[in-house]
């Protein structure tokens, strides 16, 4: 079954803390995945996916097959970075019809 | 800003009464999908739609209901078969390129009492 988990409801450290929001996946096939967040009220947008092994915002993901892990990763955080933070994997409909699996979301909160 | 519009923000209904909640776009994209979003539930998928007059149930299309007659648009109808029918709901759309990224409008939070 196609999956992804995020054991974490919420995340709290202070700011300049080193940040890791976990998430794992079920998936037969070769995995895309990708982060999705969600400040306070504004709407819920990309931030990164493991294909353009990018860092925006200083956050940076690994996919790591082995453990079918993509943990998100920050090593300073800002206050700025509370938020809610969706894990979602990229899975295969019957019928060659693509859709996004999502995680249950960790919200993160930076205290000063 | 553009994109994916939703209205309304705010939608309250009585109790039986079905409700249809709007979502168009403007960046041109062939697949069109509507989640719903519940605290400790993360997204999930309703109805997807890849292009115009077709569209597929996501995994919690009960009581729910699309149509896609145009490529900009894709209204979702909340029914009264669903029973638990208060929550945020999110439409999001998608074109076909490689990186496939959603894009996702505002939301519109729906109460039914």
């Amino acid at each position: 079954a196609q999956r992804v988990t995020q054991p974490e409801k919420l995340l709290s450290v202070f700011k300049g803390a080193p940040v890791e929001l976990k998430c794992n996946y079920s998936y037969s096939g070769s995995p895309e995945l990708f982060w999705y967040v969600q400040y306070s009220r504004q709407r819920l947008q990309l931030l990164l996916r493991h294909i353009s092994r990018e860092s925006i915002k200083g956050f940076t993901a690994d996919l790591n097959k082995g453990e079918t892990s993509f943990h998100l990763k920050k090593p300073f955080a800002q206050e700025e970075d509370s938020a809610m933070y969706y894990c979602a994997l990229r899975g295969m409909f019957s019928g060659g019809y693509n859709k996004l699996i999502f995680g249950a979301g960790t919200r993160l909160a930076v205290h000063p | 800003d553009g994109g994916i519009t939703q209205s309304p923000k705010y939608l309250f209904r009585k109790e039986g009464q079905n409700v249809t909640l709007s979502c168009e776009q403007n960046l041109n994209h062939d697949a069109m999908y509507w989640y719903r979003q519940d605290p400790g539930q993360g997204l999930r998928l309703i109805y997807y739609s890849q292009i115009v007059n077709d569209f597929q149930k996501g995994d919690i299309a009960e009581g729910y209901s699309v149509s896609r007659e145009k490529k900009e648009s894709f209204p979702l109808t909340v029914t009264s078969a669903q029973k638990n029918p208060t929550a945020f709901y999110l439409c999001a759309s998608s074109g076909q390129s490689l990186s496939y990224e959603q894009y996702f409008g505002p939301g519109t939070r729906l109460t039914v009492t």
